[in-house]
C-alpha cells in the first residue's frame, strides 16, 4: 500500500524558517518525481515545488522561488521543504504527492497524497 | 503559465441529477488534464488524467472530456458522496503544474 506522511508543520513567526518532510513507502521512491501542494485556508489547490527521480532537476511556483528548497533522500525514501523567509501567505496545508513516474499508466500523478500537514505564519 | 478558469464557482444539484463543470485553460494544453475530488479534511484524489480516463476504482458516472483549451467533467445520477469541491489541474506546461479555482458542488 502506497503511503506518504508528512511532518514538520508548525507555528512559526514571519521571517522564520522550517523544514517538512514526508516518509514515503509502498513503492518504488526512487522512480518517481515527487512534489509539493499547498493549500491556504479555505482556498484553492496550489503546487508549490516537484524534484526528478535522482534530484537533478527541480521546478517551483514563482511565489516561492528563492525562499523554498526541495530536496530527497532516495536511501531513506524521504521527501522534505526547507521554507525560509516564510510570509503571512504561506500559511496552508502542505501535501507531498507522488508525481510522474517511469512507467506511465502503472502510476499516474497525483494519484497518492499525503494527509497534510499544517504551517501557520503568524505573530 | 497556463491559467485554467473553472466554473460555475458554485453549482447546487439534487441527488440523481447530472453535474457538469467546465474547466478552460488560457493556452491550449493537449489533452493533458487531470480532474480530482476534495472533501472537507481529505487530501484530493485523482478522478480524471489525460482529460478522459477514469483513475484506479473510480466509478463509471465520473467522465472527462475535451482537449485543446476546453474541458469538461460529468458526474452522471449524483450520489450523496459525489458533493464536494472539484479540482482541473493542468501539466502541459510539465514538469510545472497549475491548478484551477475550483467548483463547490453542493446539495440542491
Amino acid at each position: 500500500e502506497v503511503q506518504l506522511v508528512e511532518s514538520g508543520g508548525d507555528l512559526v513567526q514571519p521571517g522564520g524558517s522550517l523544514r517538512l518532510s514526508c516518509a514515503a513507502s509502498g513503492f518504488s521512491f526512487d522512480s518517481h518525481w515527487m512534489s509539493w501542494v499547498r493549500q491556504a485556508p479555505v482556498k484553492g489547490l496550489e503546487w508549490v515545488a516537484n524534484i526528478k527521480q535522482d534530484g537533478s532537476e527541480r521546478n517551483y511556483v514563482d511565489s516561492v522561488k528563492g525562499r523554498f528548497t526541495i530536496s530527497r533522500d532516495n536511501t531513506e525514501e524521504s521527501l522534505y521543504l526547507e521554507m525560509t523567509s516564510l510570509r503571512v501567505d504561506d500559511t496552508a496545508v502542505y501535501y507531498c504527492a507522488r508525481d510522474l513516474g517511469y512507467n506511465y499508466g502503472a502510476s499516474l500523478p497525483f494519484d497518492h497524497w499525503g494527509q497534510g500537514t499544517l504551517v501557520t505564519v503568524s505573530s | 503559465e497556463v491559467v485554467l478558469t473553472q466554473s460555475p464557482a458554485t453549482l447546487a444539484l439534487s441527488p440523481g441529477e447530472r453535474a457538469t463543470l467546465s474547466c478552460r485553460a488560457s493556452q491550449s494544453i493537449a489533452s493533458y488534464l487531470s480532474w480530482f475530488q476534495q472533501k472537507p479534511g481529505q487530501a484530493p484524489r485523482l478522478l480524471i488524467y489525460d482529460a478522459s480516463s477514469r483513475a484506479t476504482g473510480i466509478p463509471a458516472r465520473f467522465s472527462g472530456s475535451g482537449s485543446g483549451t476546453d474541458f469538461t467533467l460529468t458526474i452522471n445520477s449524483l450520489e450523496p458522496e459525489d458533493f464536494a469541491v472539484y479540482y482541473c489541474q493542468q501539466r502541459g506546461e510539465w514538469p510545472l503544474y497549475t491548478f484551477g479555482r475550483g467548483t463547490k458542488l453542493e446539495i440542491k
